[in-house]
């Protein structure tokens, strides 16, 4: 089952703006991760914040966590044609497998040169 | 390696037969994970593996689908009497450990049944 969801489903933006996706998702968690795809193949991990984080930023990107709202968004800044790929998160809950991140249906970024 | 290792990248097969899929894990990652994904939606969880052992694999679907990492290194996902619905990519991911750090994937092994 997926727990998270994204939206929204597809974004498209030109060169230079700012993109904001969200998260929401339904159980409590120890920590959420947003990973980026290309092209339906393998997914690179961007960024993990823990449920006792509430934002945290790794080069363009900032990630917020809202966890009496169980809702987390992804700020990309600056926004290059390169961003161009889904976005998605994905939860590790509490009470559930370690090693079982549950992801959810990702967000189509496209970004117009 | 450098990177988390699939192969093969593509197979085709022919309903009913039998499909062994391979990882080879960034060198030093002890768990390692099985994520199968369809078309326009996110991975789903299939199993992980804490060394040599399945510490869970509550996310395979019917007892078609085995895995095994009898070194603590490689794994290879085996998927008995294929069906069109098991046409998907299967991912294959690393880490150091389950908690507190990201999964390094691969490129992933596109499985179509016909």
């Amino acid at each position: 089952s997926q727990q998270g969801e994204e939206d929204p489903q597809a974004l498209s933006i030109q060169e230079g703006e700012n993109a904001t996706m969200n998260c929401s998702y339904k159980t409590s968690i120890n920590n959420l991760q947003w990973y980026r795809q290309n092209s339906g193949r393998g997914l690179v991990h961007l960024i993990l914040i823990r449920s006792n984080e509430r934002e945290k930023h790794s080069g363009r990107l900032r990630v917020t966590l809202d966890t009496s709202k169980k809702s987390s968004s992804l700020l990309i800044t600056a926004s290059r044609a390169a961003d161009t790929a889904s976005y998605f998160c994905a939860t590790d809950a509490i009470g559930g497998s370690q090693g079982n991140l549950i992801f959810g249906k990702g967000t189509k970024l496209s970004v117009k040169p | 390696g450098a990177g988390v290792s699939q192969t093969p990248s593509n197979k085709v097969t022919e309903k009913g037969k039998y499909v062994e899929l391979r990882c080879d894990p960034i060198s030093g990652h002890t768990a390692l994970y099985w994520y199968r994904q369809s078309l326009g939606q996110g991975p789903e969880f299939l199993i992980y593996f804490q060394g040599t052992g399945a510490a869970d694999d509550s996310g395979l679907p019917n007892d078609r689908f085995f895995a095994v990492r009898p070194e603590g290194s490689v794994s290879t996902l085996k998927i008995q009497r294929t069906e069109r619905g098991d046409s998907a990519v299967y991912l294959c991911a690393s880490s150091l450990s389950t908690t507190g750090s990201g999964y390094t994937f691969g490129s992933g092994t596109r499985l179509t049944v016909v």
